[in-house]
Order: C-alpha cells, then structure tokens, then sequence
C-alpha cells in the first residue's frame, strides 16, 4: 500500500510569483486536507476536498486556490506568493467513514519564499 | 473564536512516565486527536477520542474531558525515540465538513 506522496520536496521562489504542490492520496483514500505548518508551530488548515470539491477551508485568503482530481490526488497552488508563505505545506488523506480524525500525512514540500 | 493550549516544552527520562496536557476552546466540538512529529518528519496518528475517559494503545494512552474541555497523553516506558513533538488537534464541524485545527506543539525531550 503506497502511502501519502507528495511533490516537490523543497521549492524556492520569489515573492509574487505562483506555485504549484502536487499531492497523491494514500490507497483508497478520497478526502484530501491541505496544512502549512511554520517553523515550530503546529500544522494550520488550509482546506479539504472530497469529491473533487472543496470541502471546508481555514483562514487563508483566495490566492490560496486547489483542485482534487477523479483519482482523488490534489493540487494546492498559491498565487501572488509573499515572505509569509514560507512554510512546509503539507497534505494529509482521510479514507470513506472515518470523518478526519485520522489524517495521513504526506513527507510535506518545503517552499521558500526570497 | 477557537484556541488549544498545550506545553510548549517536557523533558523526562528515559523509562518513565510523561503526560502532556491539552485544553481547548471551540464551537462545533466533536473529539479531540493526538499526533507525533519527529524533526524534518510528518506529523503521524497516535490516538482520538470521541467520547469521555480513556484510550489505550499500547505504551500511549489518551484522556478527554468533555465537560472541562481537557484532555491529555500519557506516555509510558519512555524511549529515546519519543522524543518528537505531540500535537493535540480538534476535530470540528464547520461550513459543511469536519475540520481539525491543531494547536502549537508540545516538544518532549527523553534524556538517558
């Protein structure tokens, strides 16, 4: 059983430029939740999606954007990038029925913002 | 609004017992969850509680209070390799879906 994945791993880009992150589900896996977690703080919710919809999102502005597809693997992209997006993002899959207490985490992707 | 409040830093001793406490403020409130992140790692599963009193596996258990809005961990026969940050995380209903919002991160360290 493949676990979590997620792509790249470390990203360097310049403030207001655009990114993209890249996450696979674990197996059998259809709800996908997106975190940012900044150095020595606990992961913050970005948003969830379940059935290619957005499902739930936390407090973060519009340019914070994604996308799940019918394989149920997602995308988080991040428009007019600033300082503060520096973070590990990480996504997390939730299997059917288990609601989204037991989340598995991917590896996360570190991005840099200069 | 919501908040978790957790220890920000435990030391103990290899072989003994450590509890790391948890108290929240949160509408919508459905249980309360713990995980583990070593350093560079992801953050893992350790436990969740859905209901009042205890929950054991293996050298971790997990309490929850419903009505004092506290939980904890309770780590048993500490190795070295818990050493690691603990997250308590709320699961909670909100805008259609459950969410889990986690707090800041207990870092334990186990010394010989």
């Amino acid at each position: 059983e493949t676990g979590v994945t997620q792509s790249p791993t470390h990203l360097i880009k310049t403030r207001g430029q655009q990114v993209t992150l890249r996450c696979s589900s674990q197996s059998g896996h259809n709800t996908v939740s997106w975190y940012q977690q900044a150095l020595g703080q606990g992961p913050q919710f970005i948003f969830q999606y379940y059935r290619e919809e957005e499902n739930g999102r936390g407090n973060f502005p519009p340019r914070f954007s994604g996308l799940q597809f019918p394989n149920y693997s997602s995308e988080l992209n991040v428009n007019a990038l600033e300082l503060d997006d520096s973070a590990l993002y990480l996504c997390a899959s939730s299997p059917p029925g288990q609601g989204s207490y037991e989340q598995y985490f991917g590896p996360g992707t570190r991005l840099t913002v200069t | 609004g919501q908040s978790l409040e957790q220890p920000s830093e435990v030391t103990a001793v290899e072989g003994a017992i450590v509890q790391i406490n948890c108290t929240y403020q949160t509408s919508g409130f459905y249980g309360l969850s713990w995980y583990q992140q070593h350093d560079g790692g992801a953050p893992t599963f350790l436990s969740y509680n859905g209901l009042d009193g205890l929950e054991e596996t293996g050298r971790f258990s997990s309490f929850l209070s419903r009505s004092d809005s506290y939980g904890y961990l309770l780590l048993q026969e500490l190795q070295m390799k818990d050493s690691a940050s603990y997250f308590c995380a709320v699961k909670r209903s909100g805008a259609g879906s459950y969410q889990l919002t986690f707090g800041k991160g207990t870092k334990l360290s186990v010394i010989p």
